[in-house]
């Protein structure tokens, strides 16, 4: 059965810095990864996905790394900005008929002005 | 990104009553759509999978006859709770699998669910 961490649990950060958000999974058979952002009672926001063999994918000020074979993603945030502040929720797929995904509990970022 | 609906966005009912959510993928075809459950402060817990044209799939623990599912369409999925009660109050997402191979999921709005 697969399980998700997620590292920090929440963070506080300065508006401008660059800051990393971890994400470990157990089962490292997967077809690929999806990071997400959701806003306060609010549904998921699509924000990258990366396939089994890709290593990064970027978008915006948005980069998300993928390590296989360890079971490891992470997602890096360039120049945070207020608008940034949600949680984030990495998400990998397990693929096969159903294509299921299985959640983190996210890390809750709050980017102050 | 693709586009998915939900309604209600937000239901209050009273105990033993049935309550039913609509999903509908607004660009897109959807095969597979999911239903997810989440308690506040809680990840989200998948609880079944619905296939257009057949039965839905249901997680351990997920209570098939009070969880009905519907996916009588490639646009429209539909989780019908039965005889509610407090215990089932919560946030009901779904989501739509894109037809493309590269596997994106794309999740609606939510419905909150409050059960008197």
């Amino acid at each position: 059965k697969q399980e998700v961490t997620q590292i920090p649990a929440a963070l506080s950060v300065p508006e401008g810095e660059n800051l990393v958000l971890n994400c470990s999974f157990t089962d490292s058979a997967i077809y690929n990864l999806q990071w997400f952002r959701q806003d306060p009672g609010k549904g998921l926001t699509s924000l990258l996905l990366i396939q089994s063999s890709q290593r990064e994918q970027t978008s915006g000020r948005l980069n998300a790394s993928l390590d296989k074979s360890s079971g490891r993603s992470t997602l890096y945030i360039a120049a945070s900005q207020p608008g940034d502040s949600a949680t984030y929720l990495c998400a990998p797929n397990s693929g096969g008929s159903n294509y299921k995904l299985t959640f983190g509990k996210g890390t809750l970022l709050t980017v102050n002005p | 990104g693709a586009v998915v609906s939900q309604h209600p966005s937000r239901v209050i009912c009273k105990s033993g009553t049935s309550v039913k959510i609509e999903c509908r993928s607004l660009d897109f075809q959807a095969t597979t759509m999911f239903w997810y459950r989440q308690f506040p402060k809680q990840s989200l817990m998948l609880m079944a999978t619905s296939n257009e044209g057949s039965k839905a799939t249901y997680e351990q623990g997920v209570e098939k006859d009070k969880f009905l599912i519907n996916h009588a369409s490639l646009t429209l999925s539909t989780l019908t709770v039965t005889s509610a009660h407090p215990e089932d109050s919560s946030f009901y997402i779904c989501s739509a699998r894109a037809p493309s191979g590269a596997g994106w999921q794309y999740f609606g709005p939510g419905t909150r669910l409050t059960v008197l």
